[in-house]
């Protein structure tokens, strides 16, 4: 079952901060976040497993909430680089590495 | 991580015909997957191409539209069959270790238009 983001899209003005989410109906193994611009494939960003830590590297955060079966990515003072769209991709038990992907959030930064 | 070399990056191709894309990795990898995505929206998984044996097909996805052969590791190809303009779109190869905690890199893509 393709899991929900919330929002679909968001315009921010550079330096500022955006949540996007990820919510399935399933029970949450790992959430995988990626970022496409357009006319390239997706890049990865972070992974989050069940029963993890927080992740993140300057900038770029993520939580994984396994009661509420979602996932947050949390972009801080954006960059005008941060533009793109944004896919979760959810991971089943069995670590195959297939992913089933959000509907995606596009993000926009503007000067 | 991997590099995922696919071809053609784009085609235009009649109604009717079959076009076949190929994918190379440039390192093993336990799995590989092919995915669908129409302008606009989201990656759809068509199927996990599983290594000297058929694919496995998502719901909504048969293998008589969407031949995948997987000869070794580092090697896959999608054949789209007998072509309606419906399946204009981008194919995206994938390719991942097979492990929760390893991320999936992708290839450029290929982009189909039917005529």
């Amino acid at each position: 079952q393709q899991p929900v983001q919330s929002p679909q899209a968001v315009i921010l003005r550079e330096g500022e901060d955006a949540v996007i989410n990820c919510s399935s109906s399933k029970a949450l193994y790992s959430v995988h976040w990626y970022r496409q611009k357009h006319g390239e494939a997706p890049v990865f960003l972070m992974i989050l497993l069940k029963g993890g830590e927080q992740k993140g590297h300057e900038k770029i955060s993520a939580s994984f909430n396994e009661k509420k079966q979602q996932s947050s990515l949390y972009l801080t003072a954006s960059q005008l680089s941060y533009s793109g769209t944004y896919f979760c991709g959810t991971g089943g038990s069995g670590n195959t590495g297939k992913l089933i992907f959000g509907q995606g959030t596009t993000l926009q930064v503007k000067p | 991580s991997a590099v995922i070399s696919q071809k053609p990056s784009r085609d235009i191709c009649q109604r009717g015909t079959s076009l076949t894309i190929q994918c190379q990795v440039d390192s093993q990898v336990t799995m590989m997957f092919w995915y669908r995505q129409q302008p606009g929206q989201s990656l759809t998984l068509i199927a996990t191409a599983n290594q000297g044996s058929e694919a496995t097909y998502e719901s909504g996805f048969v293998i008589d539209k969407f031949p995948i052969s997987r000869p070794n590791l580092t090697f896959s190809t999608l054949t789209v069959s007998n072509m309606s303009p419906e399946d204009s779109s981008i194919y995206l190869c994938s390719g991942s270790r097979g492990r929760a905690d390893t991320e999936a890199f992708f290839g450029q893509g290929t982009r189909l238009t039917v005529v």
